[in-house]
């Protein structure tokens, strides 16, 4: 069974660094031509795609959070982190780790057909 | 950035009945669509792609349609367990973007 958990603080000081780590079991972070993915939902509101990391350590982010963020794989430990720097309040969110799809041929495929439960973060001094 | 509209916010529904969601894109997405769903406290679901692919295991009371700007969502008849929030996102451009979703409620 292919499962994500995401682990890292709970709270985080304004203009620290966030770090999450995503566990990946039932499936190598290497195999097929999977994406993975974090993506966060502030609280009572909407999904917002943050990025992914490709096995071979390639990324792509949203152009909102580029400038902050650093993601990587790590094959051997079958996992993938997350790291946003000089956080504010407006970070405070549920962090979701995700497996994409990429491509099938030539047919985009970039949505998430398997999620983790999710990690709050809280930006608080 | 595509912007995605979602329509209603919320939407109030009897058990057994059908319910539509809209979800408008700001610029053609082709049939690169996805549907999710949120029930409280858990993380989403996918549940359609490709516009009205419907995943592994979700049932067949759930259809998508549409491509373009325009796609809908529809449940034929209600179950309990599918009062919750529906998510679209568009995976034909990046950044990839989603909706602000629609809480389908019990009325």
């Amino acid at each position: 069974q292919v499962q994500l958990q995401e682990s890292g603080p709970g709270r985080v000081k304004p203009s620290e660094t966030l770090s999450l780590t995503c566990i990946v079991s039932g499936v190598s972070v290497s195999s097929g031509n999977y994406y993975w993915s974090w993506i966060r939902q502030p609280p009572g509101k909407g999904l917002e795609w943050i990025g992914y990391v490709s096995y071979s350590g390639s990324t792509n982010y949203s152009p909102s959070l580029k400038s902050r963020l650093t993601m990587s794989v790590d094959v051997p430990r079958n996992e993938f982190s997350l790291k946003l720097s000089s956080v504010t309040a407006a970070d405070t969110a549920i962090y979701y780790c995700a497996r994409d799809l990429g491509y099938s041929g030539f047919d985009p495929k970039w949505y998430f057909d398997l999620w983790g439960r999710g990690t709050v973060v809280t930006v608080s001094s | 950035e595509i912007v995605m509209t979602q329509s209603p916010a919320t939407l109030s529904v009897s058990p057994g009945e059908r319910a539509t969601l809209s979800c408008r894109a700001s610029q053609s997405v082709g049939s690169n669509l996805a549907w999710y769903q949120q029930r409280p406290g858990q993380a989403p679901r996918l549940l359609i792609s490709d516009a009205s692919t419907r995943a592994t295991g979700i049932p067949a009371r759930f259809s998508g349609s549409g491509s373009g700007t325009e796609f809908t969502l529809t449940i034929s008849s209600l179950q309990s367990e599918d009062f919750a929030v529906y998510y679209c996102q568009q995976y034909d451009n990046w950044p990839l973007t989603f909706g602000g979703g629609t809480k389908v409620e019990i009325k």
